[in-house]
């Protein structure tokens, strides 16, 4: 009954690889989003998509690509890893859009993945 | 531009003691206002939140937190600590487009 889920927990590759993270909710939300927390636990958001489209995206390299087959599914393929990619990948989802709710602000989050690039 | 600041990096308590963690805000309308905790190598659960009406709003864990406009503060509470608590806080605020804004984060220690 995991409400936000992502696999892998832990993924290790040289630079230079291509990797995907994949982050499922099952809370019938219809926003997702992806932050990355670095080695000093600072969080930031990255992406945000409501019902498969992009809202929100932070200056990140274009190597990340977030995807999102459908609204209960957000994934980020990472392209040419390098090794300040190296962080903690949180998958996150709420309910509803706009920001005079909430509720839309109300967040839960997957238990991240912890990528290491050697 | 919002942010959030939270002033102490490390706080160690004794277990059964008290406990405040401090949380300042800067955004320009009323905020929606949150505590997350993040256990060693676990993602991050919600402990309370803030929307509007009672400044006071009680949390998961035995944990509340206060509200204040004047001081633009949301300060977190809990007046008995368990050696369970040890994590890191962390303090957000919503903003437009959904997005949520963090402080830095507390690592909070519990002495036995």
């Amino acid at each position: 009954d995991t409400a936000v889920s992502q696999t892998p927990k832990y993924l290790v590759t040289q630079m230079g690889n291509d990797k995907s993270i994949k982050c499922e909710q099952n809370l019938g939300h219809d926003t997702m989003y992806w932050y990355k927390q670095d080695s000093k636990k600072f969080l930031k958001i990255m992406f945000s998509y409501n019902n498969k489209e992009l809202i929100i995206n932070e200056t990140v390299p274009n190597r990340f690509s977030p995807k999102s087959p459908d609204k209960a599914h957000l994934n980020l393929h990472i392209n040419s890893l390098e090794l300040g990619d190296s962080a903690v990948y949180f998958c996150a989802s709420s309910q509803g859009t706009g920001s005079t709710s909430g509720r839309a602000h109300e967040q839960y989050f997957g238990p991240g993945t912890r990528l290491t690039v050697t | 531009a919002q942010s959030v600041t939270q002033p102490d990096i490390h706080i160690t308590v004794s277990e059964g003691a008290s406990l405040e963690l401090r949380c300042n805000y800067s955004y320009g309308a009323t905020p929606y206002l949150f505590w997350y905790v993040q256990s060693p190598g676990q993602g991050l659960q919600l402990l309370l939140k803030y929307f509007s009406g009672d400044t006071l709003v009680q949390g998961i864990k035995g944990f509340e937190a206060e509200f204040k406009r004047s001081q633009s503060s949301f300060n977190l509470r809990k007046p008995s600590v368990h050696w369970s608590d040890a994590a890191e806080y962390f303090c957000a605020v919503g903003n437009a487009g959904n997005m949520l804004t963090f402080g830095g984060g507390t690592r909070l220690m519990v002495k036995p």
